[in-house]
């Protein structure tokens, strides 16, 4: 069973929507991340939060809105998006940033479909 | 510039079969290294690290990787593979003082015949 848990794992919106996908770990760690994973392919960092605090945004398009409202909790909210955005969405947490690497706890992901 | 390279995009081997999944990464300093594993339509799960120490480390489900520092590698092996190990194998490679951002290779899709 996975640590990390994301929901929804399916999700179909038209690009005029607006949605969001959730990602909850009570592990207690303080960094938490999105990433997008296209088919075939390694996953792509997006956002990196520490303590609550955004430390990365990688040139993430603004119609992707991360935010953490307490350290269990990670959303990211969806709005306008485009055909290409249709991936699958990980989310990952480590225990800090304070130190050296640390291994990613990861979710099972949410299969997003843009119509 | 930390990158990472996996040569082979798919292997196949036989049930009961020995296993080696190459990993290649190009890193100035000392890496820290991991494998994860992605079944299909699920999340990555973690392999085995490596940070330090000894150079051969074991991890779950029966895996072993070696760190060779002369060869920038940092192969994965399993002696007997079974069906079930069918699935992507992704090598990554992080350094210390970088918000933990993990550089991933491109990943080998490992098939396992019956």
């Amino acid at each position: 069973d996975t640590e990390v848990t994301q929901t929804p794992k399916h999700l179909v919106m038209g690009m005029t929507n607006k949605k969001s996908l959730k990602c909850e770990q009570h592990m207690g760690h303080r960094a938490m991340y999105w990433y997008k994973q296209k088919a075939k392919k390694p996953p792509e960092l997006m956002f990196v939060y520490s303590y609550e605090k955004l430390s990365i945004n990688e040139s993430v398009p603004s119609r992707f809105s991360p935010e953490c409202p307490n350290s269990s909790l990670l959303n990211l909210h969806l709005h306008a998006l485009q055909p290409e955005d249709s991936a699958l969405y990980l989310c990952a947490s480590s225990q800090n940033l304070a130190r050296g690497p640390q291994p990613q706890h990861f979710g099972d992901g949410t299969r997003l479909s843009i119509l | 510039a930390q990158s990472v390279t996996q040569p082979d995009i798919h292997i196949t081997v036989s049930e009961g079969a020995s296993l080696e999944l190459r990993c290649n990464y190009s890193y100035g300093a000392t890496p820290y290294l991991f494998w994860y594993v992605q079944s299909p339509g699920q999340g990555l799960q973690l392999l085995l690290k490596y940070f330090s120490g000894d150079t051969l480390v074991q991890g779950i489900k029966g895996f072993e990787a070696e760190f060779k520092r002369s060869q920038s590698s940092f192969n994965l092996r399993k002696p007997s593979v079974h069906w079930s190990d069918a699935a992507e194998y992704f090598c990554a490679v992080g350094r210390a003082g970088n918000f933990n951002k993990f550089y991933f290779g491109s990943g080998t899709k490992l098939n396992v015949k019956p």
